[in-house]
């Protein structure tokens, strides 16, 4: 593993049903973001965790969860999905709030 | 509420310059950032500025005035591969990432 790792890189859905989008990282970075990106709106914060065990909501948190248990690990869970969110996802993390993010090469997840 | 704003799309010629420019208004100003991502990938760092100025870096430049909530990105001596979109991006008060939509570059032979 060489920085952030995503999975997986697509999936097809259908709604109703639970999915779990893993991403672990190997930089030891404190910060670790999840973001979904739709055409013409930009990348958008679903959740954040600033270290581990803390979690927070962002923009647009309503029908996703997270957990984090130790440092590498951040999975976004999707507890029924719905056709709106189907997006594609990034996973990212930071050292601190001041710096570069590094991206996960993203999930694209079709609901149907 | 926060606010970031840039052209959607973008045309240039190959060997040319193009300026991508970012407008923004957050609620306090941690840096900002730009991205460049291509298609189908992720996002990839390319620069950051904290204080005002010009930042150089081989082809690419950025450029921040905090008074005015403006920054662009410079790209020189355009090459195919730049094709891409550039994405500006203001850390605020809460050390947040406030995201633009981005700006597609399209290079033209």
């Amino acid at each position: 593993i060489a920085g952030i790792t995503q999975a997986p890189t697509s999936q097809i859905l259908a709604a109703g049903r639970r999915m779990t989008l893993r991403c672990t990282q190997d930089m030891r970075h404190n910060a670790m973001y999840w973001y979904r990106q739709d055409l013409g709106l930009g990348l958008r914060l679903i959740h954040y965790s600033n270290t581990a065990g803390t979690t927070g909501k962002g923009e647009v948190p309503d029908g996703y969860s997270v957990s984090r248990a130790n440092t590498d690990d951040f999975p976004l869970t999707l507890a029924s999905a719905v056709p709106s969110q189907t997006s594609v996802y990034f996973c990212a993390s930071s050292d601190s709030g001041n710096y570069g993010y590094t991206f996960g090469s993203g999930t694209r997840l079709t609901v149907v | 509420g926060q606010n970031i704003d840039q052209p959607t799309e973008m045309t240039a010629t190959e060997g040319a310059i193009v300026q991508i420019n970012c407008t923004y208004q957050t609620s306090g100003f941690n840096g900002l950032f730009w991205y460049q991502q291509h298609a189908g990938e992720a996002p990839t760092f390319l620069s950051y500025n904290v204080l005002d100025g010009l930042e150089e870096k081989g082809r690419f430049s950025s450029f921040l005035s905090r008074s005015k909530g403006y920054s662009y990105l410079l790209l020189k001596e355009l090459q195919m591969k730049d094709s891409a979109s550039y994405l500006c991006a203001v850390t605020d008060s809460n050390y947040q990432l406030i995201w633009g939509a981005g700006t597609k570059l399209i290079i033209k032979p």
